[in-house]
């Protein structure tokens, strides 16, 4: 299994709400990471995950939270968003921890904040 | 210091030929080079990498051409096949575990 799941698909949210974004992987992998993506731009990272621990936060702002449970799933909490904030929202993962350096992203949740 | 340069925005090429797309990078202490391929709605799926000690590497139609000394780096795609059609990221790494994206480029390859 070489897959990186990510759910839910499509999320909308108003500025109010509080939602979650879940990643999970199955292959073994010790680091995991988020990224933003706008639409024609390069993936931008947001947080690294190394053997569950935060190892980078890119300076993102607090109304997004990273979560890592355990060795296989990463969460992404999200409150008082903004319109700007809608964007695609990829997960990573790679075998070593950061030093393993190929990445393997999911599909993606398309947010969109209303 | 930080940048991955690439060219071309955008690209077209019919069906049977070469596409090529270029990335150069400032960066000395970066030593993985990764290619990305993603189609639209999806994420980015890892294509083809190389490392700075070699300088070719070819995977199927895809070939990766790296010139340490100028800093750059190019993916060429043989035989190209509308099924190619995509956005393409090349990008660069240390061992810091963050990469550093190129801005990508379209390819459309025309039947």
């Amino acid at each position: 299994d070489t897959e990186v799941t990510q759910t839910p698909k499509h999320l909308v949210m108003g500025m109010t709400n509080k939602k979650s974004l879940k990643c999970e992987q199955h292959m073994g992998h010790r680091a995991m990471y988020w990224y933003k993506q706008k639409a024609k731009k390069p993936p931008e990272l947001m947080f690294v995950y190394s053997y569950e621990k935060l190892s980078i936060n890119e300076s993102v702002p607090s109304r997004f939270s990273p979560e890592c449970p355990n060795s296989s799933l990463l969460n992404l909490h999200l409150h008082a968003l903004q319109p700007e904030d809608s964007a695609l929202y990829l997960c990573a993962s790679s075998p070593s921890g950061t030093s393993s350096y190929e990445q393997y992203f999911g599909p993606g949740t398309r947010l969109t904040v209303t | 210091q930080q940048q991955v340069k690439q060219s071309p925005q955008s690209l077209i090429v019919q069906k049977g030929g070469i596409s090529i797309i270029n990335c150069a990078y400032e960066n000395t202490a970066f030593d993985y080079f990764p290619w990305y391929q993603q189609f639209p709605g999806k994420g980015p799926a890892l294509l083809i990498a190389i490392r700075p000690d070699v300088s070719e590497k070819k995977e199927g139609r895809f070939t990766i051409s790296f010139n340490k000394s100028a800093k750059q780096f190019s993916l060429h795609i043989m035989d190209s096949q509308p099924g190619d059609s995509a956005t393409y990221f090349c990008a660069a790494s240390k061992d810091d575990g963050k990469l550093t994206f190129g801005q990508g480029t379209i390819l459309t390859v025309h039947p």
